[in-house]
């Protein structure tokens, strides 16, 4: 595998489920995101993690909990969701923090909400 | 904070015509500026990006984009597309400190 690998690429669940989202890089970055791209909107950044410490977290509520045991690997766990947050949710990951490190996106895991 | 608009959602255009998709940014300090082409069913991939030094940046598929400070804009040309060229096109801006912060998109429709 390289670059950055996401799974599931779709995802249904119900309201009261509990599912994660998985991210792994390939690319021996030391900072990782997840962005909510939502139809009509811009790119939503959700939380950074930077040497698997988070680094900010964008006003997400908490149904949404991630999670970085290490620099190659990132989570996102998924329980008591709302039919709103259906949307593509995309991991990147990047060198380091800094404005001029190009972010690496993957596929992004499809989320849909019953 | 930045901001990015990107006045156009949608721009369609015949293969092999010229094109030119906008964006603007705003921003109290100095910015880099990036563009990222998204195909369907696929991530961000980068297309182009200014950080410093020459104002005109290029791609390695023919696209072309140039830094105006005075006018705050990072316009993204092609002078001929391609139908593989259908996509959606985020413009980015970023600064020290700073997080991405991603426009709209603009989807380029390339009709044959």
């Amino acid at each position: 595998e390289t670059g950055v690998t996401q799974t599931p690429r779709h995802l249904v669940m119900g309201m009261t489920n509990k599912k994660s989202l998985k991210c792994e890089q390939h690319l021996g970055h030391n900072a990782m995101y997840w962005y909510k791209q939502s139809a009509k909107k811009p790119l939503e950044l959700m939380f950074v993690y930077n040497f698997k410490e988070q680094t900010e977290n964008n006003s997400v509520p908490s149904r949404f909990s991630p999670e970085c045991p290490n620099s190659s690997h990132l989570f996102l766990h998924l329980h008591t969701l709302q039919p709103e947050d259906s949307a593509l949710y995309l991991c990147a990951s990047s060198q380091e923090i800094g404005a001029y490190n190009e972010q690496f996106f993957g596929p992004g895991t499809r989320l849909t909400v019953l | 904070a930045q901001s990015v608009t990107q006045l156009d959602s949608q721009v369609p255009v015949f293969e092999e015509a010229p094109v030119e998709l906008r964006c603007n940014y705003s921003s109290s300090v100095s910015v880099y500026l990036f563009w990222y082409v998204q195909y369907p069913n696929q991530g961000l991939q980068l297309l182009l990006k200014y950080l410093s030094g020459s104002t005109l940046v290029e791609s390695i598929n023919g696209f072309e984009a140039e830094f105006n400070k005075s006018q705050t804009s990072f316009h993204l040309r092609k002078p001929s597309v391609h139908i593989s060229d259908t996509a959606e096109y985020f413009c980015a801006v970023s600064a020290p400190g700073q997080n991405f912060v991603f426009g709209p998109g603009t989807r380029l429709s390339v009709l044959p």
